[in-house]
Parts: structure tokens; sequence; C-alpha cells
């Protein structure tokens, strides 16, 4: 069945470059309009769409922090890495990776969620 | 922007009917999804493409459109709702994912 799972650093201090990792099973991200997204949640606060990367290696970022995200894929461990540049206190809140099965069409939605982790950025 | 907004809270008795609505421009022309989320837990697909179900959802959850909103019913709410539920939407053409503010929904 498909899972998803984050990993990372639970603390990173700022100015540093956080860098996460989603190790998913369960489907492969060769498959078409098959895409993995990255979505961080601060503590009481709301949901926010961070990147998404393809089947076909595109990637999209919030333009909110599009300079700071770069996004990959390693398909061969089934693998979505997300790097975070410079980070500040703002930057604290749980990181979770989704899995969209037919991102390639005019539907978007995440249909499995990996558990989350939390960074916490300390100053 | 492209941006989708929705009440901060709602509150209901259980047995009755709860309804949280989304809005914004571009839902005219983008289908809406929305989630159910518990504390410390990741959220969960309640409804996509504005009205459909996925498997395993229980029934008196449904979702309807009008123009610009979309939204999401509760019919007989238990005390096992009670959560955060958020809409979300996309800019198709910049690849862009919206989720709304988030709706805590307190079962009084």
């Amino acid at each position: 069945q498909v899972a998803l799972r984050e990993s990372g650093p639970a603390l990173v201090n700022v100015t540093q470059t956080l860098t996460l990792t989603c190790t998913f099973s369960g489907f492969s991200l060769t498959t078409n309009n098959m895409c993995v997204s990255w979505v961080r949640q601060p503590p009481g606060k709301a949901l926010e769409w961070l990147a998404l990367i393809d089947w076909d290696d595109d990637k999209y970022y919030s333009p909110f922090l599009q300079t700071r995200l770069t996004i990959s894929k390693d398909t061969s461990k089934n693998q979505v890495a997300l790097i975070l540049s410079n980070v500040s206190p703002v930057d604290t809140a749980t990181y979770y990776c989704a899995r969209s099965s037919d991102c390639g069409g005019v539907e978007f939605y995440f249909d499995y969620w990996g558990l989350g982790t939390l960074v916490t950025v300390s100053s | 922007s492209y941006e989708v907004t929705q009440p901060p809270s709602v509150s209901v008795s259980p047995g009755q009917t709860a309804t949280i609505t989304c809005s914004g421009d571009a839902l005219r022309n983008q289908y809406a999804y929305w989630y159910q989320q518990k504390p410390g837990r990741a959220p969960v697909l309640l409804i996509y493409k504005d009205v459909e179900r996925p498997s395993g959802i229980p029934a008196r959850f449904s979702g309807s459109t009008s123009g610009t909103s979309v939204v999401l019913t509760i019919t007989g709410v238990q005390a096992e709702d009670e959560a955060d539920y958020y809409c979300q939407s996309i800019d198709n053409t910049e690849k862009f994912v919206v989720f709304g503010g988030g709706t805590k929904l307190t079962v009084l």
C-alpha cells in the first residue's frame, strides 16, 4: 500500500539550510501524472503548500518561497528531497510530503500524506 | 492573487448539520478539495472534485458548489467530527496550490 515518511533534522539554526527527505513506497514517481509535494504547517496555523515535483521532473514552487526552495527526486531510491535555505524562526513547522496521483490533468489533490516531521528553527 | 477563504470557526451541536463555505474567484473554474485534520495528525482527504467522496469517508460528509463558492456539509455531526477543515484548490496554469486558512469545527 501507499506510504510516505518524512525525515530530517528536528532542530536547525537560524540562517542554516534545511534538508528534508520524503521516502515513499507503494507507487512510482515515474508513473504518468504522479506528483509529490511538500506542505508545511506552523504550530497552530494553516497548511501551506511549498513545492511539487512531477513524474516528468518538472518542478513548481510557491511564489512566496521560490527563491529559497529546491525540490528534487531520486526515483531509484523512491525519495523526494526538499531544501530550504536561510531559515528563520518563522520556518518552524511540521513539514509533510504528500502524493497526488493525477497532477497532469485538471484535478489536483493530495490522496496520501506522510505523518509529518516537526522542524524547529532556533535563534 | 490566487486565494481561497473560509471562516475560522464553526460550532454545532451533536446531531445537527454543519456547513463550511470556501470562497474564491478561481473556484468558478477550478475544482475544490476538502481535508479533515485532527490534532497531531496529517490531513485526510474528505471531498474531491467539489462533490466526490473517497471510499471510506462516511456519507454524512458531502460537498456542493455554487459559482465562486464550495460548501462542505456534515449532516448529523458527531463528536468525532471535531477537527480542523481545509479547502484546497490550484491555479493549474502556474501549478500553484492554495489552501484556505482552515475552519475549526467545534461540537458543542
